[in-house]
């Protein structure tokens, strides 16, 4: 069975500061994707990462995947207060199908 | 058209009320999901649909009832619920090559009273 964590689960940061979010996903999995919410919101789609070694930035937040060490990381660079929210990465079940298992998401909050 | 919609926003009902949530999207997708998701929880996921037939049913209870009468539309049909079903409910599509990619709704917010 598919399980997938993430650490930190709870993130206060300075603005200006670096950090990156890590999730592991337990069993060969092809796809892994990232996921925004903010509070009462839906989830926002970040990044799709399709294969081993795949690099994705878009603003700030840069994602990478490592399919030997099953392992992702989504990284903050020069946190904004705007990036405040919970993100979650998701991996899917097995190589076929649509079916993600989600880890426990992280709540960023960015501090002035 | 990049949007999933849903309606309604909101939802109150009682235990022994019959309503039903509703989900369009326009992408082409041939994917669609309902996801229910409590507060502080990543989502759960409750069906899928392909190609407008149910592919997965994650033993979710029969008062939850799930219908897609085209490509684009996709219903939850909700009967005697339970306070406990209260939660946002989310609906995603996604395309079914390469990415899977799922776009979500805004979801319902459903209290059950």
């Amino acid at each position: 069975e598919l399980k997938v964590e993430q650490n930190p689960l709870f993130l206060s940061m300075q603005e200006g500061k670096n950090y990156t979010i890590y999730c592991n996903y337990s069993t060969t999995s092809d796809r892994l994707y990232w996921y925004r919410q903010d509070p009462g919101k839906s989830l926002e789609s970040l990044f799709v990462l399709l294969s081993n070694g795949a690099v994705k930035q878009e603003g700030r937040l840069m994602a990478s995947l490592d399919t030997k060490a099953r392992l992702s990381t989504l990284h903050i660079t020069a946190a904004v207060h705007d990036l405040s929210a919970t993100y979650f990465c998701a991996a899917r079940r097995g190589t076929s199908g649509s079916r993600l298992t989600f880890g426990e998401g992280t709540q960023l909050t960015v501090n002035p | 058209d990049t949007e999933v919609t849903q309606t309604p926003k909101h939802l109150v009902m009682g235990m022994t009320n019959k309503k039903s949530l509703k989900c369009e999207q326009h992408m082409g997708h041939r994917a669609m999901y309902w996801y229910k998701q409590k507060a502080k929880k990543p989502p759960e996921l409750m069906f899928v649909y392909s190609y407008e037939k149910l592919s997965i049913n994650e033993s979710v209870p029969s008062r939850f009832s799930p219908e897609c009468p085209n490509s684009s539309l996709l219903n939850l049909h909700l009967h005697a619920l339970q306070p406990e079903d209260s939660a946002l409910y989310l609906c995603a599509s996604s395309p079914l090559i390469p990415t899977y990619e799922q776009y979500f709704g805004p979801g319902t917010r459903l209290t059950v009273t």
